[in-house]
């Protein structure tokens, strides 16, 4: 069985400050790692993923996670937010099943 | 290229009536999924085809829910004897193949069901 928790609902940022959304993950298996973005009114697209290799990935719009499997954790990060990055993102883990587990969400809100 | 496209966009419908939700995935997919998203919740696994059959229905939280992809491409999320708490968006997505080697899902835009 597989599990993700994403711990906050909301996160408020400065615009120019460090973003980063927690992600802790749980699996039996290898997992894939996910961040999706959603806009409103907009489907789910892909900021970046993990499968195997190397563990620093970087993804679309300047953000980046690292996987830490000693520490189950996924967590995203970008140095400097930008106002148009205020969305939902989601966390996913995906393993030799085809599904996707997906965390309830964290709303980033960028403020001036 | 065109992307994944649900419809309708909007569904009002009544406790106890038949829907059908419409996704066509991206050309040359193989692997379609379709999800469930409640309010201030992630998305939830229902279903997934490989081609025309469905490789893993677990998700499906009861038999009022069935879905169809007969032709390997459009599928159609059938849900019976609506509920109120079958109102969400139900997201469809495709992948090139299976996700399981950790390929990307592309997600359509999603159909509100709304049950009154």
């Amino acid at each position: 069985a597989q599990s993700v928790t994403q711990l906050g609902s909301h996160v408020s940022v400065s615009e120019g400050a460090l973003v980063l959304l927690r992600c802790n993950y749980s699996s039996s298996v290898p997992p894939y790692l996910f961040w999706y973005v959603q806009y409103p009114n907009q489907g789910l697209q892909l900021l970046l993923k993990y499968t195997t290799g190397a563990t620093l990935v970087k993804g679309i719009n300047g953000f980046e996670a690292e996987f830490k499997k000693s520490e189950t954790s996924f967590h995203l990060t970008k140095p400097s937010a930008h106002m148009s990055d205020a969305a939902e993102y989601f966390c996913a883990v995906g393993g030799t099943a085809s599904k996707l587990t997906f965390g309830t969400g964290t709303r980033l809100q960028v403020t001036l | 290229g065109a992307g994944v496209s649900q419809t309708p966009s909007n569904k009002v419908t009544e406790k106890g009536k038949y829907v059908e939700l419409r996704c066509d995935p991206i050309s040359g997919h193989t692997a379609l999924y379709w999800y469930r998203q409640s309010l201030g919740q992630g998305p939830e696994f229902l279903i997934y085809f490989q081609g025309t059959g469905a490789a893993d229905d677990s998700g499906l939280p009861n038999d009022r829910f069935f879905a169809v992809r007969p032709e390997g491409s459009v599928s159609t999320l059938k849900i019976q004897r609506t509920e109120r708490g079958d109102s969400a968006v139900y997201l469809c997505a495709s992948s090139p193949q299976t996700s399981g080697n950790g390929n990307e899902q592309f997600f359509g835009p999603g159909t509100r069901l709304t049950v009154l």
